[in-house]
């Protein structure tokens, strides 16, 4: 069975400081990973994509990478800003042959709070 | 630029009672989804489309009904309102499949069935 795996479930971290989110999968064939951003009371919004072939790829202060031999991946934040505050979902895509109607396997999310 | 435009933003539904959730986005894309999140869960595919005219179900269909008449418009009807209904209901549009692409998201509706 396709699952995502998210951890830790919330964490708390002071302004200006780094953090790592995780996710393991064990969604087959693999196609992508996705993380999203979903701030309380809204829609996810997607921050990066990353194929089979890319080990890292960054959106200003996000850097996620992935490491398919492993099937895992992690999201860094740096220099945390109050607006980091959100719940950050992994989201992994399952090639042609696999997965649910949209290929896709949510995870729970991890509960980010930046205290200032 | 509106994006995906969801309304109602909150609803409370008594047992059997029967609604109508809207959803809209100007992006001109083919592809339509809707999701619901359950607190601590996963987002689970409920019904897509994939172009006018054109549906099919997810994971999670049972108790909802979706048409796709026009690119722009995908609602969701659940004909009779069941407590295991109350969820967050999320809208979301992509240009190709959501497998090979990033989804944009409405802000969801929040229904309460009591």
């Amino acid at each position: 069975k396709n699952q995502v795996e998210q951890s830790p479930q919330s964490l708390i971290i002071l302004e200006g400081k780094n953090c790592t989110l995780q996710c393991n999968y064990t969604v087959s064939p693999f196609s992508n990973l996705r993380w999203y951003k979903q701030d309380t009371g809204r829609g996810p919004v997607s921050l990066t994509i990353m194929t089979f072939s890319e080990n890292t790829k960054s959106n200003g202060r996000y850097t996620a990478t992935l490491d398919a031999d492993t099937k895992q991946s992690s999201l860094h934040i740096t220099a945390s800003q109050l607006s980091d505050s959100a719940s950050y979902i992994c989201v992994v895509s399952a090639g042609r042959s696999g997965g649910g109607a949209d290929g896709l396997t949510f995870g729970k999310g991890t509960h980010l709070i930046i205290q200032p | 630029n509106a994006g995906v435009t969801q309304t109602p933003k909150f609803r409370i539904l008594k047992i059997g009672q029967s609604m109508t959730l809207q959803c809209t986005q100007d992006m001109n894309h083919n592809y339509m989804y809707w999701y619901r999140q359950d607190p601590g869960m996963g987002l689970k595919l409920i019904y897509y489309s994939v172009g006018a005219g054109i549906t099919d179900k997810g994971e999670v269909p049972n108790g909802y009904n979706v048409s796709r008449s026009t690119t722009e418009d995908f609602p969701l009807r659940l004909e009779l309102a069941a407590p295991s209904q109350t969820s967050v209901y999320f809208c979301a549009s992509s240009y190709a499949g959501h497998r090979h692409t990033e989804a944009f998201f409405g802000q969801g509706t929040r229904l309460t069935v009591v």
